[in-house]
């Protein structure tokens, strides 16, 4: 099936800890991104990567960071620095790279707690 | 920068009837306007997006305007089912130092009675 895969589903992380959400998509897009989403609120951008080896701080990216050697591949850090990490991480990707107007795609979401 | 205001945040429906979610967007230069639906617990599925070029697009029982000299854009679900119950985004692209990216509202809770 094409489409985007993040993993695990659920995870736990205990305090002072680093954790790395994984994030896989086989649409052949290059775009891809990463979103917060607390609780009854809308969606935050992290980190966004428009091509392979650079990537972009979105607005709330303090205590994240990213890696993008594969195309296909966008996995999230949630480092210590991250006081309050409980949320809901969403990855997506688009086809675009410098193109207005392209649409997103959304994977299933990671659920982050801290234990 | 960019802002996108999502109006209502909850929506109470009986099924069959008509629902409404307004959104107004600040970057003058946003040309595409999708909307998403999210179900619990899951990602936000795209359900329909309107690019600047045309004022009004439909699909079955949904439909999204768009007026680009107020900046504003609206959803409207006609004869609503209980299975429209979930939260629907609005989002208007931006761009920013040449990369692309949406910037999406608060979100507004749909719920349809039976």
């Amino acid at each position: 099936d094409g489409g985007i895969t993040q993993s695990p589903k659920y995870l736990f992380r205990k305090e002072g800890q680093n954790v790395t959400l994984s994030c896989e998509q086989n649409l052949n897009h290059d775009a891809m991104y990463w979103y917060r989403q607390d609780p009854g609120q809308g969606l935050r951008l992290i980190y966004y990567s428009q091509i392979v080896n650079d990537f972009q701080k979105g607005d709330i990216a303090e205590g994240y960071s990213v890696s993008r050697e594969k195309k296909e591949s966008f996995p999230l850090t949630v480092t210590s620095a991250q006081k309050n990490p409980t949320a809901f991480y969403l990855c997506a990707s688009s086809g675009g790279t410098r193109h207005s107007g392209n649409t997103i795609y959304f994977g299933e979401g990671s659920w982050l707690t801290v234990v | 920068g960019e802002n996108v205001e999502q109006h209502p945040s909850t929506l109470s429906v009986q099924e069959g009837d008509s629902a409404v979610i307004k959104c107004t967007y600040s970057d003058s230069a946003s040309n595409y306007f999708p909307w998403y639906k999210q179900e619990l617990g899951k990602g936000p599925q795209l359900i329909i997006d309107i690019r600047s070029n045309v004022g009004e697009k439909k699909d079955q029982r949904i439909a999204v305007t768009l007026n680009k000299t107020a900046k504003h854009f609206s959803l409207h679900i006609t004869e609503t089912q209980p299975e429209d119950s979930a939260v629907y985004f609005c989002a208007a692209h931006a761009t920013s130092g040449g990369y692309n990216k949406l910037i999406f509202g608060a979100g507004t809770r749909l719920a349809v009675h039976p």
